[in-house]
Formats: structure tokens, sequence, C-alpha cells
């Protein structure tokens, strides 16, 4: 069964730092994986989004690197900016069914001014 | 290009009663997906819909049911509501077929049961 697991749940930084946002997930035997930003109460945003055959997305400050043999995946922000406060999710979508995709538990970033 | 949205922004209901919620399709997209996110937690996935039909589900009771209308829009219907059911519910809407079948959200539906 395919978990997936962020660390740390909850992170406060001051503004300007760089940081990475840690994610885990069991089988690797996935088709893809995403990145997505949540504001309180509010739905989901994509950011990056890896293919199973890639190992590395850019889209602005942000950052994120796959390892599919060792199920690992890392969501680097740059230049952290207060804007960039909100609760940061992963997902997988499983080659056994990919219709579904199974979060892990997010963490929340605050970035202080 | 019109997004994923989802009605009612926020619910109210008591133990026992049923609730409908809705989420319509982004512009040319062919399925919908269902989550739950309780307080704190990462969404789960409940069902996705394909052509009208159920095309996969998650370790959710039968009082969990959907529909996919012609026009991809789609409904989510849960019966005897329990106090466990209060979470945000969200609507995903992608494209079969695509290159990298991105999923993409609606705002969500609050749902509290009391």
């Amino acid at each position: 069964k395919q978990e997936v697991t962020q660390i740390p749940a909850a992170l406060s930084v001051p503004e300007g730092e760089n940081l990475v946002l840690n994610c885990s997930f069991t089988d690797s035997a996935i088709y893809n994986l995403q990145w997505f930003r949540q504001d309180p109460g509010k739905g989901l945003t994509s950011l990056l989004l890896i293919q199973s055959s890639q190992r590395e997305q850019t889209s602005g400050r942000l950052n994120a690197s796959l390892d599919k043999s060792s199920g690992r995946s890392t969501l680097y922000i740059a230049a952290s900016q207060p804007g960039d406060s909100a609760t940061y999710l992963c997902a997988v979508i499983p080659l056994s069914n990919t219709g579904k995709l199974i979060f892990g538990q997010g963490t929340t970033l605050q970035v202080k001014p | 290009e019109t997004g994923v949205t989802q009605s009612p922004t926020h619910l109210i209901k008591t133990r026992g009663q049923q609730v409908t919620l809705r989420c319509s399709s982004q512009s040319g997209h062919n399925t919908v997906s269902w989550y739950q996110q309780a307080l704190g937690q990462g969404p789960q996935f409940i069902f996705q819909y394909y052509r009208e039909e159920e095309n996969g589900r998650g370790n959710f009771p039968p009082r969990f049911s959907g529909l996919q209308f012609p026009n991809y829009s789609s409904e989510l219907n849960v019966n005897a509501l329990e106090l466990d059911d209060s979470a945000l519910y969200l609507c995903a809407s992608s494209l079969v077929g695509s290159r990298y079948n991105e999923q993409f959200f609606g705002p969500g539906t609050r749902l509290t049961v009391l």
C-alpha cells in the first residue's frame, strides 16, 4: 500500500531564507508526483508536476526533485517571502491507479517578516 | 479557460441528513475526482468519474455516492451524515489521455455536521 510522508509537519523561517521541504513515498511504482500549495480553508494550487522519468522541475523560485528509486522528493524554495506562508502538500499518482492522488499530510510553512 | 468550480462554499447539516455537493470541471476536461480533507490532514481519495461511470474508489462506505453528467460536471452525495463527515470536500478535474494526467482542484466545499 502506497504511503506518503512529509517532514517536517511545520516549519517557521525568517524572510529571505532558502528552505527544503521533504516528501517520501513507500512504493516507487508511480506515474508522477505533484507538489501543491494550500492556503487556510482553500483549495489546492498545483505548483510543480514531475513525471516518473524526470529528475526535477523548476518554476520561478521553486525547484522540485524526484528520486524514484529511494522514494524521495524535495521542494526547494529560494529566498522565501511572507507570501509563501501556506501548507505544502506532496502527492503521487500510483501506476496501479492513475486516477487517484495519494497525499502526504503536508508541511505548514510560516515565513516571518 | 474556466477553472474548476464548486458549490456551495459552506454547508451546515445535522447528523442523519443527506447532502449533495456540486462540481463543474475545467473546460476541456472529461474526468472528475472527489477528495475529503479532514482538518490538519491531507486529502483522501473518495472516487473518480469518467464517461459518467465510477472509475475507481477509495476506502469510503457506500453512503458516499456520485454522478457525472454529459457535460462532465459532477455531484457528490452523502447519506446518513455522521459527525466525522465534517471536512473540506475537494473536486478535481483532469483529462484522461493527457500526457501528464495532471489534476486541477476547485476551491472546495466546507461541510459541517452537527
